[in-house]
Order: structure tokens, then C-alpha cells, then sequence
């Protein structure tokens, strides 16, 4: 149990257009999710934390405006990159937990965004 | 907040030996240490984790030993094998209950197994 799916697993998009990544809790609900960035050979590194029905809420340092986070369900939380730049190039992944259970953290298998 | 340091930040290890990666921690709050796999181009896998109420935990050929006092909690593979390279983080979290927090990471352990 405890799956946590993510879509796309790559994409590739041109400067200046938005991309969204989806993740979903498969067989559990979710009223929080993290999105994490990580660069390469480096820690994962928490973008924000999403509250499904509620804004999320974004790290110090997180643009808001560039990284629009929906946790419409209690099993979907999207992550919008917009106006993407190739700084915003990196390995984006999410993650949940069902609560109440002895479940750890659960990770989806991650998104490589290539700005170009 | 947390602070989680990791070691070493690469280790080598013949197949068949055992490795071990060492973390502490800052926040005597803190009460739930999961340990992860991430091969390259995946999400982290969870592989283990010990809550503060525990002081070791096993299963197979991985092993986690938490030492509250000094704040700081380990990862034992034995009998390792060219399959468990991968990089591995460990994390600490506190009130893992009925609300969920966040978790705080370590830097990271590339462990390569040479056959």
C-alpha cells in the first residue's frame, strides 16, 4: 500500500510556456503532499507543502507565482511551472503519507523538467 | 529548526562487506528517522525507519541503531551487493502523530558496491 504516483516521469518544454506535474495517492487519501526539487548529486530540497482546499505553503525562497501548487482532492496535487526558464531545469518529485498509519513517507518516481 | 548531518558523503565497499552511514540530528524533538534509496532517475524509496521509542531495528541484510542521547542514527547494510549502489539519505522528523510534518534531510550517501 501507501503508492504514490507522478506524471509525467519527463518532459521537455521551450522557454517561456508552463508545464504541469501531477501526483497522485493511489490507494490512500492525502490531505497533505510535498513537492521537493532536487539538483543534481544534491539533497532533495522541500519547495512546499500542499494542504488539500487550502493554499499551500511555499519555503522561503519559493516563487509562488512560478510554482502554482492545487491540492484540489484529497488524492491530486498538481505542480505548475510557469513561464518556465532553464534555470527551472532540475528533478521535481512529491510526496505523502497516510496518516494514522505506520507508513512512512511515500515518494512518487520523480519528473526531470528540461527548460530549453 | 532541524539539522540533519550526514556521513560519509561517499563510501566504496567491496560485495560481500558491510556499510555503514552515520547521521545526527539537531532537535531532541524529533521522534520518527526514515532512511531512503534513491537510484538515479527515481523517486526515494523508503528502506527502513526507527521511531525515538525504539533503539534498533532489522530487516534482512539492513539494520537502523538510533542512540537518543548523542542524537544520532545509523544505516547497516551487510552482505552488501552491487544492487544496493545507490545513494541513500537518511531524515528526521518530529510529531509524526496525527499531523504531518516535514521532513528534514541529510546530505546524502553515494554507497557503490564493487563486484
Amino acid at each position: 500500500g501507501a503508492v504514490v504516483s507522478q506524471h509525467p516521469s519527463w518532459v521537455i518544454c521551450k522557454s517561456g510556456t508552463s508545464v504541469k506535474i501531477e501526483c497522485r495517492s493511489l490507494d490512500f487519501q492525502a490531505t497533505t503532499m510535498f513537492w521537493y526539487r532536487q539538483f543534481p548529486k544534491q539533497s532533495l530540497m522541500l519547495m512546499a507543502t500542499s494542504n488539500e482546499g487550502s493554499k499551500a505553503t511555499y519555503e522561503q525562497g519559493v516563487e509562488k507565482d512560478k510554482f502554482l501548487i492545487n491540492h484540489a482532492s484529497l488524492t491530486l496535487s498538481t505542480l505548475t511551472v510557469t513561464s518556465a526558464h532553464p534555470e527551472d531545469s532540475s528533478f521535481y518529485i512529491c510526496s505523502a503519507s497516510p496518516q494514522d498509519t505506520n507508513y512512512g513517507y511515500t515518494f512518487g518516481s520523480g519528473t526531470r523538467l528540461t527548460v530549453v | 529548526g532541524e539539522n540533519v548531518e550526514q556521513h560519509p558523503s561517499t563510501l566504496s565497499v567491496q560485495e560481500g562487506d558491510s556499510a555503514v552511514i552515520k547521521c545526527t540530528y539537531s532537535d531532541s524533538a524529533s521522534n520518527y528517522f526514515p532512511w531512503y534509496k534513491q537510484e538515479l532517475g527515481k523517486g526515494p524509496q523508503l528502506i527502513i525507519d526507527i521511531r525515538s521509542n525504539v533503539g534498533e531495528k532489522k530487516d534482512q541484510r539492513i539494520a537502523v541503531t538510533l542512540n537518543k542521547t548523542a542524537k544520532h542514527f545509523s544505516l547497516h547494510i551487510t552482505e552488501t551487493q552491487p544492487e544496493d549502489s545507490a545513494v541513500y539519505f537518511c531524515a528526521a522528523i518530529k510529531d509524526r502523530g496525527s499531523t504531518l510534518g516535514r521532513l528534514y534531510f541529510g546530505r546524502g550517501t553515494q554507497l557503490t558496491v564493487w563486484p
